[in-house]
């Protein structure tokens, strides 16, 4: 396939309005991750899961942010009442294994900007 | 908390010349170190991992546990070369990766 595809690439939304960013991994790949990248800076954990379940979610900054992969494929990540510190590169990844062992690759998309203004 | 460092946000250098970007790292137990570069307007990928001890693109890179360090090095720059580098941690527990700030890398002609 193509990789892992996000969509859409760029949103802008009100401050308080609510956003879905859509991630669609490599077909089969065990693992899924978000990260979220403010400019300048690197890539900071959201959440992660393993096919549907979501096993970390120690990075959602709060309460508004949920993520979800109800299939073990496609994964959505909402944040309801949006803020302008919300405003930043959303990056999904994926890989094959359950674990992103030394032997392992991680796969990337090419993210979605979002800007709150 | 584990925390990943590059003190530059911009390394200059000319075609031909040596480089080194710097990442130090803190963690008490035996991380996993990686390198990802991104490229203009490609994506997010892996250059290299330590424990491979691999050279890609004529890069290496040496676990320095002493100086909790992962310096990646090439030792003579192409303009292909220029582009964004994230030096990463993963720790022994977890699947997570955390990321340094980033260097830009700009390989003059």
């Amino acid at each position: 396939g193509a990789g892992v595809s996000q969509s859409p690439r760029y949103k802008v939304a009100k401050r308080g309005q609510d956003v879905a960013l859509r991630c669609d991994p490599i077909s089969g790949h065990v693992s899924l991750f978000w990260y979220q990248q403010a400019l300048g800076q690197g890539p900071e954990f959201l959440t992660y899961f393993q096919n549907e379940a979501q096993l970390d979610k120690s990075g959602l900054p709060s309460d508004r942010f949920f993520a979800e992969r109800p299939e073990g494929s496609v994964s959505t990540l909402k944040i309801q009442r949006t803020q302008q510190e919300d405003s930043a590169v959303y990056l999904c990844a994926s890989s094959l294994m359950l674990t992103v062992a030394t032997n392992e690759k991680l796969f990337f998309g090419s993210g979605t900007q979002l800007s709150v203004l | 908390a584990q925390r990943v460092t590059q003190p530059e946000k911009l390394l200059s250098v000319f075609k031909g010349a040596p480089v080194e970007l710097k990442c130090n790292y803190s963690y008490s137990g035996s991380p996993e170190l990686f390198w990802y570069v991104q490229y203009s307007r490609q994506r997010l990928q892996l250059l290299l991992r330590h424990i491979s001890r691999e050279s890609i693109k004529g890069f290496t890179a040496d676990l320095n546990k002493g100086e909790t360090s992962f310096h990646l090095k090439k030792p003579f720059a192409q303009e292909e070369d220029s582009a964004m580098y994230y030096c990463a941690l993963k720790t022994q527990y977890g699947n997570k990766l955390v990321f340094g700030a980033g260097t830009i890398l700009r390989v003059k002609s």
